[in-house]
């Protein structure tokens, strides 16, 4: 069945800079893949999705690469600032039409 | 858009209690969602509703859990006879009534079981 992994060890990275998460899923490639916020005590909160026919997807700060030929997803946040210090969640679509799976997420802390 | 939102958000109680928890969705979706998710994880699915249809359910859900969602709008997850190893947040989440569409999750109810 899928799997999905998210480097578990919690990122920092220096305010101003590029944040980089990765997705890597060990199946199928999905025919979608979502990317979702977290904040402690909070529910999920949807980002992008990016369609497997999609290389790349934008939306201000924020980008999403999909290469399916390593079966990986690239989330990348530009000009970072503390307040995107948050949990980032990856998801695709699972083996029936309404289930996702999620990875465990990566914690990322931008310092000022 | 009000969101979705979940009531109780916090819920205590012993071993062995019943417990229930309400989402209500975003009121033009028809798809609703149940996740579990314990600490460091990702939510785990554990049912589907399209409009008031129970469409999925995970294979590791046990007997011990129904969800119901009677009109369409709310939805109502129980857990009967709670176990230490109930004890995480679970969430609710809605979509709109087409494919491929982001999901929308509430704030979730943490349970605790003493």
């Amino acid at each position: 069945s899928q799997k999905i992994e998210q480097n578990s060890e919690a990122l920092n990275i220096q305010e101003g800079k590029t944040a980089t998460l990765t997705c890597n899923y060990t199946n199928y490639s999905p025919a979608y893949l979502q990317w979702y916020r977290q904040d402690p005590g909070r529910g999920p909160v949807f980002l992008l999705l990016i369609r497997e026919n999609e290389k790349e997807k934008r939306k201000e700060r924020l980008k999403v690469t999909f290469d399916t030929t390593l079966k990986q997803s690239l989330f990348h946040i530009t000009a970072s600032q503390p307040a995107d210090s948050a949990t980032y969640l990856c998801a695709l679509d699972g083996d029936s039409n309404y289930q996702l799976i999620w990875g465990a997420g990566t914690k990322l802390i931008i310092k000022p | 858009d009000t969101g979705v939102s979940q009531d109780p958000r916090h819920k205590i109680t012993k071993r062995g209690q019943n417990v229930t928890f309400r989402c209500d969705p975003i009121s033009e979706h028809n798809r609703l969602y149940w996740y579990r998710q314990t600490l460091g994880q990702g939510p785990e699915f554990l049912t589907y509703f399209q409009n008031e249809a129970q469409l999925e359910k995970s294979r590791l859900l046990s007997d011990r859990f129904s969800a119901e969602r009677p009109k369409g709008s709310f939805s109502t997850l129980e857990i009967q006879r709670t176990e230490q190893g109930d004890s995480a947040m679970y969430l609710c989440a809605s979509s709109p009534p087409y494919s491929n569409q982001p999901q929308h999750f509430g704030d979730g109810t943490r349970l605790s079981i003493l």
